[in-house]
């Protein structure tokens, strides 16, 4: 069975410094890999996938993320980060037989300080 | 473009009661999605509808919840009796899969969710 696992419960920054968000998953077959991000009462917002292709993923608000197969592992990142971006941050994978069925992470807070 | 609608907010029962979640997709969005997200957990795919036949229920308790979508486009789910455990928030979300423009790995819009608590 499909799953994602996110080892940090929060990561903390400051603002201008690089960010890393850790994910990584386990599948059967080739994997398709997602981030969305949720704001306080605010629905999730996709921010980037990885179907084929080249393993760095650029997405919305500056993000981008490196597919490692051998590591089996899509961290998010983000050269310089931003008071906004703090957020819960989610990872899912689906298999390419059934991309609707996303399996979501444990999530992870980031929170960015002035 | 208006996003996914959800409705009530908020919800407040007690245990054994019942009660029932809207949800009004995207305009276009042939695929809809109901999700469960316990605090602390990821959310949990509960049913998929495309139009208004149901793909994939495999997690619905289906002993206290259902849901449907008789026009293809808004849909409610409904938990009767309401259990403790069932205090989540509850997330629904469209896609264009199966509808017209749909070109594959399409990205899921979610609702700001209804979040339920159960005393």
């Amino acid at each position: 069975a499909q799953s994602v696992a996110q080892p940090e419960d929060q990561v903390n920054v400051a603002e201008g410094n690089p960010l890393t968000v850790k994910c990584t998953y386990s599948v059967s077959g080739n994997p398709y890999l997602f981030w969305y991000v949720q704001y306080p009462n605010r629905g999730l917002q996709f921010l980037l996938k990885y179907i084929t292709g080249d393993n760095l993923v650029k997405g919305s608000y500056g993000f981008e993320a490196e597919f490692n197969k051998s590591q089996t592992s899509f961290h998010l990142k983000k050269p310089s980060a931003l008071v906004s971006d703090s957020a819960l941050y989610f990872c899912a994978v689906s298999e390419a037989y059934n991309t609707d069925k996303l399996i979501f992470g444990t999530g992870t807070r980031l929170q960015v300080f002035p | 473009e208006a996003g996914v609608a959800q409705s009530p907010r908020y919800k407040i029962i007690e245990k054994r009661q019942s009660v029932a979640f809207w949800c009004n997709p995207i305009s276009g969005h042939a695929t809809l999605y109901w999700y469960q997200q316990i605090l602390g957990q990821g959310p949990k795919l509960l049913i998929q509808f495309q139009n208004n036949g149901v793909v994939d229920d495999s997690q619905l308790p289906k002993d206290r919840f259902s849901a449907e979508r008789l026009k293809g486009v808004d849909s409610t789910l409904k938990i009767q009796p309401a259990k403790l455990e069932d205090s989540a928030v509850y997330l629904c979300a469209s896609s264009l899969k199966g509808g017209t423009g749909w070109v594959g790995n399409e990205k899921l819009f979610f609702g700001s969710g209804t979040q339920l608590s159960v005393l």
